[in-house]
């Protein structure tokens, strides 16, 4: 089974940008990976920001994307606010098997 | 609208097993495939496997082949994760999501593995 690499924690000043990165232990993540980001706050479930690399939902604030960058996927937030500081969650599909990611640890500070 | 009611926590032994249902309200049932996925306390996310809900094929992790059932009754609209062999580390949250860009959650099921 693949594994799915995050960075396990980052820190972003409140109205700064960060950018989140997804990796595959089978080479580059394309497109055909169907890259997925969730978010996390304790106690709650997982909230799906971004679907097949750069779409977004309804829900999702503008100030969250997603992109493939450098062989892997990519969360950009540009503008954090104080509510985003949460877990982030990468989902790679494998031939229709899906596997997460560890998760990164994100903190408005 | 759309959700996802997923049945009420479990406390179940070593070796026995655990079945959580997922039952689908306000879009066809039969129209998205259903995803389980689990998360132990502190832990990741675990994807455990999905089916279709129109046809019933499944596929399943790696890590849980063998050991986990996922079906479902089109009839009640909804899913079933049948998780046997149970061990103290499957003590988790165990979710339901909707295959539509897994737009809808589950509350999520607690499963309790305790002797």
């Amino acid at each position: 089974q693949a594994v799915v690499t995050q960075e396990p924690s980052l820190t972003v000043s409140p109205g700064g940008t960060v950018t989140l990165t997804c990796g595959s232990s089978t080479g580059a993540v394309t497109s055909g990976h169907f890259p997925y980001w969730f978010q996390q706050k304790p106690g709650q479930a997982p909230r799906t920001l971004i679907y097949d690399t750069s779409n977004q939902h309804s829900w999702t604030p503008a100030r969250f994307s997603g992109s493939l960058l450098g062989g892997k996927a990519a969360l950009t937030l540009s503008g954090a606010q104080p509510e985003d500081e949460a877990e982030y969650y990468c989902l790679l599909s494998y031939s229709g098997a899906r596997v997460f990611g560890g998760g990164t640890k994100l903190t408005v500070l | 609208q759309v959700q996802l009611v997923q049945s009420g926590a479990e406390v179940k032994k070593p070796g026995a097993s655990v079945k959580v249902s997922c039952k689908a309200s306000g879009y066809t049932f039969t129209s998205y495939a259903i995803h389980w996925v689990r998360q132990a306390p502190g832990q990741r996310l675990e994807w455990m496997g999905w089916i279709n809900a129109g046809n019933g094929n499944t596929k399943y992790s790696q890590k849980f082949q063998g050991r986990v059932t996922i079906t479902r009754d089109t009839s009640a609209s909804t899913a079933y994760m049948e998780l046997s062999s149970l061990r103290f580390e499957d003590t988790a949250v165990y979710y339901c999501a909707r295959e539509r860009y897994m737009d809808v959650w589950g509350k999520g099921t607690t499963v309790t593995v305790s002797s």
